[in-house]
């Protein structure tokens, strides 16, 4: 089974400040890797995620991540971040043994502040 | 096309009581999930199926039974509540194809007395 792990339970920000949420995964011969974002009493929704190809991902709102399979890492990043931007962000993986079974993180609450 | 929907919002239980969370979905999608959600751990799956008639176990199956009679609708049920099953259960969807995003329902907060 995979184990994912995002170390920063919380991470407070001014807004338009950079961050990077961190996500590292345990190895495995092949991985396809997610970030989600919840909102408030709401669901989970897809920011990014990797398949393959490109270790650069991009997402909505600003959002992206990079593959770095040497680290078995999948950083979330954001150039300047605004208010709206405040949520937990989860981080999740499946692999090749059996794609129908996701795993995520602990989570990591973004708090930007003006 | 409203997407992932769950009921109850809200549910309280007492030990030993069973009860059905209700997921259902509109979009011809043939893998639906259950997860949990507990503060510190993130989401865990319970039970996943990927399409009428085939489910599996997730991470924490235990004390959680489903079925999937048709593409639209996957219940999750607790034959006996317990305490250790107060969270928030979240209901998804997706095409079947790895590639595929998920989609999350608004959550159930179960609260078990």
């Amino acid at each position: 089974a995979q184990s994912v792990t995002q170390l920063d339970s919380q991470v407070p920000v001014f807004e338009e400040a950079p961050v990077e949420l961190r996500c590292n995964y345990s190895s495995s011969v092949s991985v396809y890797l997610f970030w989600y974002v919840q909102y408030p009493n709401q669901g989970l929704q897809l920011l990014l995620k990797y398949l393959s190809g490109s270790t650069l991902v991009k997402g909505i709102n600003g959002f992206e991540a990079e593959f770095n399979k040497s680290q078995t890492s999948f950083h979330l990043r954001k150039p300047s971040v605004h208010i709206s931007d405040t949520a937990e962000y989860f981080c999740a993986v499946s692999d090749g043994n059996n794609f129908n079974k996701f795993y995520f993180g602990s989570g990591t609450k973004l708090n930007v502040k003006p | 096309n409203a997407g992932v929907t769950q009921t109850p919002k809200f549910q309280v239980l007492k030990t030993g009581q069973s009860m059905t969370l209700q997921c259902a979905q509109d979009m011809n999608h043939e893998y639906m999930s259950w997860y949990r959600q507990d503060p510190g751990m993130g989401l865990r799956l319970i039970h996943y199926s990927v399409g009428a008639g085939i489910t599996d176990q997730g991470e924490v199956p235990n004390g959680y039974n489903v079925s999937r009679s048709t593409t639209e609708d996957f219940p999750l049920r607790l034959l006996s509540a317990a305490p250790s099953q107060t969270s928030v259960y979240f209901c998804a969807s997706k095409d079947r194809a790895f590639q595929e995003t998920q989609y999350f329902g608004p959550g159930t907060r179960l609260l078990v007395l």
